[in-house]
């Protein structure tokens, strides 16, 4: 089965600092990951996605991730941050040969930012 | 619209009641997907359909939950005789992604909050 574990469940920051959400998965085999942004009383839209290929991805309104596979993480970055990205993150997993391409969620990061 | 549209917003709805959920998907997405997210918690799978064949539905709690979609397009989402711990935020995704293990993305409706007084 595979599970994801996002390491903090709040992350507070001032603006224009730099931020980092962690995410550590664990899987058998080979999977895809992902990044969404949650905002208020909204669905979830992607942020960016780990398909294969190079480790470092870069995804929408400026963030990016770095997928290690010997740690098994997935850790989200922004260089500096507004106060509009303040929002809940999740990170996901799917693939493999039982799951398919449903997606199995960590418990969500609360970003905010304050000014 | 273009994107997955999710009706009621919201519903309210006493112990016992029967619901339904709807959710139109991006018109040509062959898969769409059930999930329940609860209060302060990431989305949990229900369950699956490619077309109108369900797939999975390893992650629906009991057979309380039953979901459809008939013509491969609309789906609904089924409650019978609600509990309390059915109230949740209930998503729908779709996707153009057939089969298994396709990286086609998931893209969510703002989904229903269901509230079981």
């Amino acid at each position: 089965a595979q599970s994801v574990t996002q390491l903090d469940s709040q992350v507070p920051v001032f603006e224009e600092a730099p931020v980092e959400l962690r995410c550590n998965y664990s899987s058998s085999v080979s999977v895809y990951l992902f990044w969404y942004v949650q905002y208020p009383n909204q669905g979830l839209q992607l942020l960016l996605k780990y398909l294969s290929g190079s480790t470092l991805v870069k995804g929408i309104n400026g963030f990016e991730a770095e997928f290690n596979k010997s740690q098994t993480s997935f850790h989200l970055r922004k260089p500096s941050v507004h106060i509009s990205d303040t929002a809940e993150y999740f990170c996901a997993v799917s693939g493999g040969e039982t799951s398919g391409s449903r997606l199995t969620f960590g418990e969500g990061t609360q970003l905010t930012v304050n000014p | 619209g273009a994107g997955v549209s999710q009706s009621p917003r919201y519903k309210v709805a006493k112990r016992g009641q029967d619901v339904a959920l709807r959710c139109d998907p991006i018109s040509g997405h062959v898969s769409l997907f059930w999930y329940q997210q609860a209060l302060g918690q990431g989305p949990e799978f229900l369950t699956y359909f490619q077309n109108e064949a369900q797939l999975d539905k390893s992650g629906l709690p009991s057979d309380r939950f039953f979901a459809e979609r008939p013509e491969g397009s609309v789906s609904t989402l089924k409650i019978q005789r609600t509990q309390q711990e059915d109230s949740a935020v209930y998503l729908c995704a779709s996707s153009l992604a057939v089969g298994w293990g396709i990286d086609q993305p998931q893209h969510f409706g703002d989904g229903t909050r269901l509230s079981i007084l």
